[in-house]
């Protein structure tokens, strides 16, 4: 069965530094997202992406976040100087289309550590 | 409250009974879904209710979906030890696909 995969499953960063978030989104799907978890809390929206382009993201996603689709399989995260607060579980979904409300499958995860 | 609120946080039975977990919501949606979550993991997704539909069934899943109250309701019938988890709604609206998720509700399912 298909599924969504993320790189790298841990990661642990000091405070200031940039870092990369990757996804391997289901293939034939069109509709691509990040959430994250803080511990113990619950999941958050953070962008939402489609032909290319962000079409919704949230006040979470402020200029240190941006995302790309460097090509057809892989779409990344990137926090260009991480903080504290970003330390949570950042999670990569895709669904095929919107209409009607379309199953968002979710990738197992990356565990991000700021120091 | 927010978007997708969850009742009970915290919820423990015996094997074999049935696990019902509430949903509420603030805003309108055009679908709701429901994840499950073990514990530090990825979200698994369990089902998906349409707004148009009321009651959907799945396996041991059965969800219903009340709009005019905006709550949502996941029922596992004869549980298992191996349904201890976390439980999500989450509500989708607008043409983002963005979805909503609430606190959700811990399920601890003893042998």
């Amino acid at each position: 069965e298909p599924e969504v995969t993320q790189t790298p499953s841990h990661q642990v960063t000091q405070m200031g530094q940039e870092v990369i978030l990757r996804c391997v989104p289901i293939s034939n799907h069109l509709y691509f997202y990040w959430y994250r978890q803080i511990l113990g809390q619950k999941v958050e929206f953070l962008v939402s992406f489609y032909n290319n382009e962000i079409s919704e993201k949230s006040e979470i996603f402020d200029d240190q976040f941006s995302v790309e689709r460097p090509d057809g399989s892989n779409f990344t995260l990137k926090i260009r100087s991480t903080k504290l607060e970003d330390s949570a579980m950042y999670f990569c979904a895709s669904s095929f289309r919107l209409a009607g409300g379309e199953t968002q499958y979710f990738g197992p995860g990356t565990r991000l550590l700021v120091l | 409250s927010q978007q997708g609120e969850e009742d009970p946080q915290a919820l423990s039975i015996q094997e074999g009974e049935n696990a019902t977990m509430n949903c509420s919501y603030k805003t309108s949606i055009n679908n709701l879904q429901w994840y499950r979550q073990n514990s530090g993991r990825g979200l698994v997704h369990l089902i998906l209710i349409r707004s148009n539909e009321r009651e959907k069934h799945s396996g041991r899943l059965r969800v219903t979906l009340d709009t005019s109250k905006k709550s949502s309701s996941l029922l596992i019938t004869a549980s298992r030890a191996a349904d201890t988890a976390s439980y999500f709604c989450a509500g989708g609206s607008g043409n983002t696909g963005k979805l909503i998720f609430g606190q959700g509700t811990t399920l601890q399912v003893k042998p």
